[in-house]
């Protein structure tokens, strides 16, 4: 299995211009997600996804849009690239583990993309 | 948005040294990961907790699940240079919400 794959890897953009950021998954994981990470903020959600044509918004979602027309893949679309979109984008994808009364999952992380918005 | 408290911010420690770091949240969580992450390169899955006061280890890894569900530790053991990375926790609310939250982070750094 090759795991979470992002492409790009770098990527620089003018103001104002639109981009995709592809993520692709091989493990047939229900879950994939949307992270930017910036400097000493930690890792920040943008959207996620609980299933082919189910998507939702996480904790910074303006400027960013998604689909998620088939399990393996889920693109993150930026509409109007802005400078403050500046930063590393994490896709990641979990399994959902069924426990005793309940059920949780665990996130594995793509490599990620890094952004740069002149 | 909400974020886990996390300490350490960074540590310098000598290889050899045990260390320690730990995860605080206002909220009750059912499920606590901990990651490395190592410059250019995305967040390594390290340690998975599901249950209040498990204990589980890989290699010189244990990570523990406070008794108060609002708590996570990782420790390492007898650290070496190639510990050296940023170490985040992350934790899960109820079981009906997929919304992970992270900490800021832990530097680690070996000074060999």
């Amino acid at each position: 299995n090759a795991g979470v794959t992002q492409t790009p890897k770098f990527q620089v953009l003018k103001t104002g211009q639109s981009m995709t950021l592809q993520c692709a998954q091989d493990m047939n994981h229900e879950y994939m997600s949307w992270y930017r990470q910036d400097p000493g903020m930690g890792l920040r959600l943008i959207h996620y996804s609980v299933g082919a044509g189910i998507t939702d918004q996480g904790e910074v979602p303006n400027g960013y849009n998604v689909s998620r027309s088939t399990t393996e893949d889920f693109p993150l679309r930026l509409l109007s690239a802005a400078p403050s979109q500046t930063s590393v984008y994490f896709c990641a994808s979990s399994y959902r583990l069924v426990l005793g009364g309940g059920h949780t999952d665990t996130q594995y992380f793509g490599p990620g993309t890094r952004l740069t918005v002149l | 948005g909400q974020q886990l408290n996390q300490s350490p911010q960074s540590m310098f420690i000598q290889e050899g040294e045990d260390v320690s770091m730990n995860c605080t949240s206002s909220s009750i969580f059912n499920t606590w990961l901990w990651y490395k992450q190592e410059p250019g390169e995305g967040p390594v899955l390290l340690i998975a907790l599901y249950k209040a006061g498990e204990l589980t280890s890989n290699g010189r890894l244990t990570a523990q699940f406070g008794i108060t569900r609002k708590d996570s530790f990782l420790n390492i053991s007898a650290s070496i240079p190639s510990d050296v990375g940023i170490y985040f926790c992350a934790g899960k609310g109820t079981s009906g919400t997929y919304k992970y939250i992270f900490g800021t982070g832990t530097r680690l750094k070996v000074l060999a």
